[in-house]
């Protein structure tokens, strides 16, 4: 199984602020890197997909980067609904496998 | 506006069948463009996932779960399904259901997800 690695797995943070999240794969993945926020008690929400791909309906305040084995999410600005759990996953071979979690925490 | 949700027993007992049902609204599950799969979270654990399905029948499964699990469709009914035999504590998890992108494999939306016990 490719193994996806985040860091860090928690952040904290203040609203307006710009934050990266990392992920690395344990082998090439091309492009097939995905990206998700979880909030308590909603569904899961893709945010990025294809590495760079913002989804319809997603602020651009959001932005994905990367290649390979190697990826990130920004938020350019911190809004006090970006507070939530972000996972990275892959969908480059099944079994699909996601990254552990960053728990992105007001300071 | 697409919708899943799943439903289910929410306590099932050791070495019993788990069953699931995912129900779409708002969009065809006999689409081409799309795959049906199953996502689950046990609790204080990160994301796995289980499987998915296309609209013919034709599955794909993770292999640390293929010789329990099975995943169906039923077009007629707009809904497709989750079975995992054999369960154990380990298989206790909020299960969620979401459609894939068919080449890409993306998966969204997702469906709220629910809550799986396993006990006696």
């Amino acid at each position: 199984d490719i193994q996806m690695t985040q860091s860090p797995s928690s952040l904290s943070a203040s609203v307006g602020d710009r934050v990266t999240i990392a992920c690395r794969a344990s082998q090439s993945i091309d492009s097939y890197l995905n990206w998700y926020q979880y909030r308590p008690g909603k569904a899961p929400k893709l945010l990025v997909y294809t590495a760079s791909t913002l989804q319809s309906g997603v602020p651009s305040r959001f932005s994905g980067s990367g290649s390979g084995t190697h990826f990130t999410l920004t938020v350019s600005s911190l809004q006090p609904e970006d507070f939530a759990t972000y996972y990275c996953q892959q969908s480059y071979t099944i079994p699909y496998t996601f990254g552990q979690g960053t728990k992105l925490e007001i300071e | 506006q697409l919708q899943l949700q799943e439903s289910g027993p929410g306590l099932v007992k050791p070495s019993e069948t788990l069953s699931l049902t995912c129900t779409v609204s708002g969009g065809s599950i006999s689409s081409a463009n799309y795959y049906w799969g199953w996502i689950r979270q046990p609790p204080g654990k990160g994301l796995e996932w289980i499987g998915n399905v296309f609209y013919s029948g034709t599955a794909y499964y993770n292999p640390s779960l293929k010789s329990r699990v099975t995943i169906s469709v039923d077009t007629s009914k707009n809904h497709f399904s989750l079975s995992l035999s054999s369960v154990t504590a380990t298989d206790a998890a909020v299960y969620y259901c979401a459609r894939h992108g068919a080449t890409r494999q993306q998966l969204d939306p997702w469906g709220q997800g629910t809550l799986v016990t396993v006990s006696s």
